[in-house]
């Protein structure tokens, strides 16, 4: 079975624009969650869908939006980006319950310049 | 809320030698708690995760960890280390209700380096 996928692997984008990335969770799942991680902050929670809704949201500014579409795909995007968005974005997928096990795509590197 | 706590930023092991990983959690109810593991680049793989049972659980690559409910601990070792096991290991306890039902809570990593 395929696992998670993220695309791009790696982007370095510009302060005040906005970026895409995408989560192709593994066949079946539906809960698709997404983590910031960083030298200095760790692994912080950002949003989690399931079913095309967003059910959980950590504390971040309204810059970071997601959404998730019917094949349980899931995009998220950070708009006017700030130098501090720079992070490696994890992509976790899952059934559908909390009991069920996370799993990770490799991440995107995201660089603000 | 919950929250974890890895005291341990970096450990430093010979090849062959034990290991003991600590992890501190704090959680109104039981907890339901996981090990990953981080190879440079790569994603999080899980190690382990205790719901429920036995407090001692087995997983993946000859790691176990033992859940201690009177110290609020979740330590994880290894009997035997290869270099292969140089990673980053990262505790994490999920949130089981509320707001952030499902919501996982990361330590802040250990960084093992395992020497020839």
């Amino acid at each position: 079975k395929a696992g998670v996928t993220q695309t791009p692997r790696y982007l370095i984008k510009t302060r005040g624009q906005q970026v895409t990335l995408s989560c192709s969770p593994i066949s079946g799942h539906r809960s698709v969650s997404w983590y910031q991680q960083t030298p200095g902050q760790g692994l912080q929670f950002l949003f989690e869908y399931f079913s095309e809704t967003q059910r959980n949201k950590g504390n971040f500014p309204g810059r970071f939006s997601g959404r998730q579409f019917s094949n349980s795909r899931s995009e998220m995007n950070v708009s006017t980006l700030e130098l501090g968005d720079s992070a490696l974005y994890l992509c976790a997928s899952s059934l559908n319950h909390y009991t069920d096990t996370q799993y990770f795509g490799p991440g995107t590197r995201l660089t603000v310049l | 809320a919950q929250s974890v706590t890895q005291p341990d930023i970096h450990i430093t092991v010979s090849e062959g030698a034990s290991l003991e990983l600590r992890c501190n959690y704090s959680y109104g109810a039981t907890p339901y708690l996981f090990w990953y593991v981080q190879s440079p680049g790569q994603g999080l793989q899980l190690l382990l995760k205790y719901f429920s049972g036995d407090t001692l659980v087995q997983g993946i690559k000859g790691f176990e960890a033992e859940f201690k409910r009177s110290q609020s601990s979740f330590n994880l070792r290894k009997p035997s280390v290869h270099w292969s096991d140089a990673a980053e290991y990262f505790c994490a306890v999920v949130n089981r209700g509320g707001t952030s039902y499902g919501k996982l809570t990361f330590g802040q990593g250990t960084i093992l380096t395992v020497h020839p």
